[in-house]
């Protein structure tokens, strides 16, 4: 079944404490990036990546970082959490540039 | 002026109505254009692709109206089930990075009341 998987799908945590949520999916897919969706602000993305080794800063990079070593995975690091990255998290993929995202199921992190 | 907008909502119908979504966008050289719905807390889902033609997936009907940057949603003899956020999403057209093309709507919630 073609999907995306995150993992966790939830977190509570302090902050500081450095943590790294995976995002992998089975289709191939070049082009991954990242979201938040927090009330009122919608989905922003955190950063995305064009392919293996080929990464980039989205809308709201700061306090995050990401790797794309191999073509279906692209984790997503907090190197110190803070409570304003509290949040709902969204890993997606997409084939090609204008065809649509897939996204996985979310990650709910709470930073206390 | 922000790169795409939606109807605020929320909309509330009983079943059985007929629902619109409209969308507008800022860049006219977008390429491409979906709608997805997302209920609550979970990820968002594609519904549809909307193409130049006008597209019809059962009782859902999309449209893009490029002269005057928008799409619509059109959703007939609306079901309990149908109850969710729409998101409108526009590839915004070639930009120096490919990544930033995606840009989402704030989102119409929709509740279809018995």
């Amino acid at each position: 079944e073609a999907q995306v998987t995150q993992n966790p799908r939830y977190l509570i945590t302090v902050t500081g404490k450095k943590l790294t949520v995976t995002c992998s999916q089975n289709m191939n897919h070049e082009y991954m990036s990242w979201y938040r969706q927090d009330p009122g602000l919608g989905l922003r993305q955190i950063y995305y990546s064009m392919n293996v080794e080929v990464t980039d800063k989205g809308d709201v990079p700061e306090g995050y970082k990401v790797s794309r070593k191999e073509k279906r995975n692209f984790p997503l690091i907090l190197e110190s959490p803070s409570p304003n990255q509290t949040s709902l998290y969204f890993c997606a993929s997409r084939a090609g540039r204008v065809q649509p995202q897939h996204f996985g199921d979310g990650t709910r992190l709470s930073i206390l | 002026r922000k790169e795409v907008e939606q109807d605020p909502g929320p909309f509330n119908v009983p079943e059985g109505a007929t629902v619109a979504f409209n969308c507008t966008y800022s860049n006219s050289a977008s390429q491409s254009f979906f709608w997805y719905r997302q209920d609550c807390r979970k990820e968002p889902k594609l519904l549809m692709s909307v193409y130049s033609s006008g597209n019809e997936d059962g009782r859902f009907t999309a449209q893009l109206n490029r002269a005057s940057q928008y799409i619509s949603l059109l959703i007939r003899d609306s079901k309990l089930s149908d109850s969710a956020t729409y998101l409108c999403v526009v590839n915004l057209g070639d930009r120096d990075n490919y990544g930033q093309n995606f840009v989402f709507g704030p989102g119409t919630r929709l509740s279809v009341l018995p």
